[in-house]
């Protein structure tokens, strides 16, 4: 298994500002991924976090938007960029050991 | 037609009874088929794993796969208000060396005394 944590876990922010998430694995994990969760909806997929290369997006997520660093084995950021109220979301990391997934406990943004 | 199909409740159920809880899918490739818990305002916890076909069984909850009629379930027996959250299947198959599930959107299981 691996414990997952991220920082800020929740943030309120104005629109068209910034905000970078962080990703901490408590072991090397080999992939990293970003979700996307809406209140009473599931998980999307919006980026595999490369180690030592770009991130590959899912439909939808443009790196301009999202951009992703993934500079070791146990760390990735996730940047929300030029932020409007439809980004407001649950922002969640997760981390793959073998066939499975661990996920932090997620960053709760609100955009106003 | 999703690929993952979960009924999103709300179920209510009083405190001691069996819970079912259910998933379908379509493509015959996924392998692997996850549960997990989600409470509110937290992130989701793996509770449940299996490979293939079978039925796997921890404490209270026991997972079950069909994979010829493509359908999953877990059942809560004795089920406790502490139960009360949001569960989702997910279930992977081999891509590239990976294995990025896909997630039903959730069930919300609430637990009374």
């Amino acid at each position: 298994s691996a414990v997952i944590s991220q920082k800020p876990s929740r943030d309120i922010c104005q629109r068209g500002t910034s905000l970078t998430i962080q990703c901490q694995v408590d072991s090397q994990v080999t992939m990293m991924f970003w979700y996307r969760q809406q209140p009473g909806q599931s998980l999307t997929l919006i980026a595999t976090a490369n180690q030592g290369s770009e991130a590959t997006y899912e439909s939808g997520f443009v790196i301009d938007k999202f951009p992703i660093s993934r500079p070791n084995l146990t760390f990735s950021t996730l940047t929300v960029s030029n932020m409007s109220p439809e980004d407001s979301s649950i922002y969640l990391c997760s981390a793959g050991t073998g066939d499975t997934q661990y996920f932090g406990p997620g960053t709760r943004l609100t955009v106003l | 037609q999703k690929e993952v199909e979960q009924d999103p409740g709300p179920l209510s159920v009083p405190e001691g009874a069996i819970v079912s809880l259910n998933c379908t899918y379509s493509n015959s490739a996924f392998q692997y088929f996850m549960w997990y818990r989600q409470y509110s305002r937290k992130g989701p916890e793996l509770l449940m794993y299996t490979y293939s076909s079978g039925n796997k069984e921890d404490g209270r909850f026991t997972a079950q796969v069909d994979k010829s009629s493509k359908y999953i379930s877990l059942f809560i027996r004795d089920s406790q208000p502490s139960d009360s959250a949001t569960y989702l299947c997910a279930m992977s198959a081999q891509t590239g060396g990976s294995y990025i599930p896909t997630f039903g959107r959730g069930t919300s299981l609430i637990v009374h005394p």
